[in-house]
């Protein structure tokens, strides 16, 4: 089992749609959680943490479930510019230092 | 700031090969890491340094050596390439393990 597991989608998604992601992650010692959005050929950069009361930035809702372990993303009114693959990420748990990254899920909204 | 920045952007090499990856970030970071990123996998740490002077391994270091020798700069060694380390390669900094990690806009490697 993969330590942190995505659908990898391509989920397609009208214009203006709501769009939920889930990751599920396997270690029950992670405590930081976040979301990355990566765009084609560049590099990743921070979407969001996530919080364990749940947070929301603008359209973009993250949530966690420590109990099923897993971590979720929900975006609202989508935009054209939405269109990337987003990554979750959990930090190592017994290794502080590190982080564990899914291989993304990909978002292509339509006009 | 320039942020973290990688050199080269491109490399095409020939099995047996060596080459050095570049490194820099100007935000006084002490955590970088070298990560690659193949088709369908998610990012891969190679290895990673929590000061000027430390480096560690990661999931996958075999093929590769690093130095920090002065706390801006990482440097990742390929000593004999292979056509397996075809991949990107990303260089990310942090002030603290738990915190948003910067990227550099990577390396795209390719070996023959």
């Amino acid at each position: 089992r993969k330590e942190v597991e995505q659908d990898p989608g391509p989920f397609n998604v009208p214009e203006g749609a709501t769009v939920a992601f889930n990751c599920t992650y396997s270690n029950s010692a992670s405590q930081s959680f976040f979301w990355y959005r990566q765009d084609c050929r560049k590099e990743p950069k921070l979407l969001m943490s996530v919080y364990s009361s749940g947070n929301e930035d603008g359209r973009f809702t993250a949530q966690l479930n420590r109990a099923s372990q897993y971590i979720s993303l929900l975006i609202r009114d989508s935009k054209l510019s939405d269109s990337a693959t987003y990554l979750c990420v959990v930090n190592g748990g017994d290794s502080n230092y590190q982080l564990i990254w899914g291989a993304g899920t990909k978002l292509i909204i339509k006009p | 700031n320039a942020g973290v920045t990688q050199t080269p952007k491109f490399r095409v090499l020939k099995t047996g090969q060596s080459m050095t990856l570049l490194c820099a970030q100007d935000m006084n970071h002490e955590y970088m890491y070298w990560y690659r990123q193949d088709p369908g996998m998610g990012l891969r740490l190679i290895h990673y340094s929590v000061g000027e002077g430390t480096t560690a391994k990661g999931e996958v270091p075999d093929g590769y050596n690093v130095s920090r020798l002065k706390k801006q700069n990482f440097l990742l060694g390929l000593e004999s390439a292979a056509p397996s380390q075809t991949s990107v390669y990303f260089c990310a900094s942090t002030p603290n393990p738990w915190d948003e990690q910067f990227f550099g806009p990577g390396t795209r490697l390719t070996v023959l």
